[in-house]
């Protein structure tokens, strides 16, 4: 089945510090998703992108859907202890499921 | 608006006991689909259903089973729960297949001995 391959795994960063993490796929997906899980809760979505070579921002969070369709990426900006968390990437194909990455954890010092 | 709600939040089961976890939404969405969240493994859809009445499986299907008898709820039964059913599970909802943003539930941790 499809499988998404998400870096890194995990992040130690001071505050206000950028972050960066990206998402590859073997595969070819119409649609990337990222979202951010904080402890105990479920993951909300914090932006969607539905076209290759999109570039998107939502505040301090940019993501692009890479020209090959098989790769995106997601910048946080200055960086805020509020950022902390698991970040996921997740992709749909044509079969209409999304798949999900492995998930960032980000970790901030202050 | 609730969105989408789970129940239980926490549960512990012995090896070979069942039980259903509870999913309920209120947005009217079409699709709904339970996942299972597991340390480094990301979520991994379990079953889905594109409508009332019509569910499908997904990547990890087996020892669960769900029925979609209305538009609101998606219930997840475990028939005979294993110790390798332990896991944080999110029921997510959207609107329509090609509306891809899901809505996720708070989640519920199963713990099974």
């Amino acid at each position: 089945g499809q499988q998404l391959n998400q870096s890194p795994q995990s992040m130690f960063i001071q505050e206000g510090e950028d972050v960066s993490m990206n998402c590859t796929s073997s595969s070819i997906f119409n649609t990337w998703l990222w979202y951010k899980q904080d402890p105990g809760e479920g993951p909300v979505l914090l932006i969607a992108l539905y076209k290759a070579g999109e570039l998107t921002s939502n505040g301090r969070l940019t993501a692009q859907f890479g020209i090959t369709r098989k790769d995106s990426f997601l910048n946080i900006s200055a960086s805020i202890p509020s950022d902390v968390g698991i970040y996921f990437c997740a992709g749909q194909g044509g079969a209409q499921k999304l798949v999900f990455g492995q998930g960032t954890r980000l970790t901030i010092n202050p | 608006n609730a969105g989408v709600t789970q129940t239980p939040k926490f549960q512990v089961l012995k090896t070979g006991q069942s039980m259903t976890l509870q999913c309920a939404q209120d947005m009217n969405h079409e699709y709904m689909s339970w996942y299972r969240q597991d340390p480094g493994m990301g979520l991994r859809l379990i079953h889905y259903s594109v409508g009332a009445g019509i569910t499908d499986q997904g990547e990890v299907p087996n020892g669960y089973n769900v029925s979609r008898s209305t538009t609101e709820d998606f219930p997840l039964r475990l028939l005979s729960a294993a110790p390798s059913q332990t896991s944080v599970y999110f029921c997510a909802s959207r609107y329509g297949t090609l509306n891809t943003e899901a809505f996720f539930g708070q989640g519920t941790r199963l713990t099974v001995v």
